[in-house]
């Protein structure tokens, strides 16, 4: 099994919707991440998560919310979804340990908004 | 503050030719540096990593990075190119202080290999 899965893989939504995408970990790591990948731009960072209580803006985190339901929990939320928010969009996890940090990585979820 | 560039969007090679592959940083601090692959429609994989203990890093898939500081690069090579080498290549920089975990991504090298 993975260690880190994202659902859904896939979603076609319309302007103005709600969606959540979800973030499960199973590496016991504390700190979580969501990032978008735009053609050209590389990932960007959307919020991260150091320990459950701790949640950060990243980067772009405008039009984005996130929840950290337990230590193995991530979720992004778009509350209302616009066509720019179109993307690919990644978890991933790092443990607490310094000083490496590497990250590990969700498949990812593509997200279109019509 | 710390950035990384990657040079060249794209890069084609013919298999069995070398692949190099450019990334320049810039860091404050002795930084923490990293590529990542990804091959289509997955997500990213960690292929090496430069932690200080060396300046030449081997990482998987016959692939290796130098670290040199003088330049202020890490670019990746391989010796002779498989097409399944072809994904998409990014380098990250690790921040450090009280940022210490988040990475900062360079803009990702698409590599090609032609038959």
């Amino acid at each position: 099994d993975a260690d880190v899965t994202q659902t859904p893989r896939n979603r076609i939504t319309k302007t103005g919707k709600r969606i959540m995408l979800e973030c499960s970990q199973t590496k016991g790591h504390d700190r979580m991440y969501w990032y978008r990948q735009d053609p050209g731009l590389g990932l960007q960072l959307i919020y991260y998560s150091f320990d459950v209580k701790d949640i950060n803006k990243g980067e772009i985190s405008d039009g984005y919310s996130v929840s950290r339901q337990a230590q193995a929990k991530f979720s992004l939320s778009l509350e209302s979804a616009i066509p720019n928010q179109t993307a690919l969009y990644f978890c991933a996890t790092s443990d607490s340990k310094p000083p490496y940090n590497e990250q590990f990585f969700g498949p990812g979820t593509r997200l279109t908004v019509l | 503050a710390q950035s990384v560039t990657q040079l060249g969007s794209h890069v084609s090679v013919s298999e069995g030719a070398l692949v190099l592959l450019r990334c320049n940083y810039s860091s404050s601090v002795p930084p923490y540096l990293f590529w990542y692959v990804q091959y289509p429609n997955q997500g990213l994989q960690l292929l090496l990593k430069y932690t200080s203990a060396a300046t030449l890093v081997k990482g998987i898939n016959g692939f290796e990075a130098e670290f040199k500081k003088s330049e202020t690069s890490f670019h990746l090579t391989k010796p002779s190119a498989h097409m399944s080498d072809a994904a998409e290549y990014f380098c990250a920089v690790r921040k450090g202080g009280n940022q210490g975990g988040k990475l900062i991504f360079g803009q990702g090298t698409e590599l090609s290999v032609k038959p």
